[in-house]
């Protein structure tokens, strides 16, 4: 089946830096990516839809000056974290939509961030 | 406000038993149902796939029905095993592919 994978796999960082997470489509062209956050114990949160060349749409609430979301590529899609806090920690999860309109998204492996 | 619901939270069944895990949503404008599952700490695995127009798939032991109708899909597991032991989580899907997950059962399977 298709891959997603999501780099880096886990980082920790300082409150104030920003964070940058790459999320590739690796045996397949995605014209759409998604970008979801997972807190501990619940679920999967849509944050922001991220289409190839054109801007991402972000969810109610999701802020999208401190999460920057850029799809420059057919297989690339980058979450950067902007001005990172502690309550920004949490599990980040990306999918990917084949372009030819196969209905199934694939998703990455997760990528755990912890804001000290 | 499109709403994903999953009982039971938590579930522990002996091995060999056969389970039946609850999704409920809200949008009867559903474009596809979806069944995952999650290991701790990982990302998520796609088990079935249900389209709006189908009233059920299967894949080996398991099969997951949709009632569009009464805003309701099951995950059967058949004769559960060690395995099987992860979170289960459904996602509606709608026309603009984007997922709303529920909570998610999280399953024990005891040997």
């Amino acid at each position: 089946g298709a891959v997603v994978s999501q780099h880096p796999s886990w980082v920790i960082c300082k409150s104030g830096t920003s964070v940058k997470i790459e999320c590739r489509s690796l045996d397949f062209q995605a014209t759409t990516m998604f970008w979801y956050r997972q807190f501990p114990k619940q679920s999967l949160m849509l944050m922001a839809t991220s289409n190839e060349g054109s801007k991402a749409t972000y969810e109610q609430g999701v802020e999208k000056d401190k999460f920057l979301i850029n799809h420059a590529s057919l297989t690339l899609s980058t979450l950067t974290v902007t001005s990172a806090h502690p309550e920004d920690s949490s599990f980040y999860i990306c999918s990917a939509r084949e372009s030819t309109g196969a209905e199934t998204q694939y998703f990455g492996p997760g990528t755990r961030l912890l804001v000290l | 406000k499109q709403e994903v619901t999953q009982i039971p939270a938590a579930l522990s069944v002996p091995e060999g038993e056969n389970l039946v895990l609850n999704c409920s949503f809200t949008d009867s404008a559903i474009y596809n149902l979806q069944w995952f599952r999650q290991d701790p700490g990982k990302g998520l695995t796609s088990l079935l796939l249900i389209q709006s127009s189908q009233r059920e798939q299967t894949s080996g032991r398991l099969n997951a029905s949709l009632d569009k109708s009464s805003g309701r899909s099951t995950l059967y597991i058949a004769a559960s095993q060690p395995g099987d032991s992860a979170t289960y989580l459904c996602a509606q899907e709608d026309s603009s592919y984007k997922l709303i997950f529920g909570s998610g059962t999280r399953l024990l399977v005891r040997p």
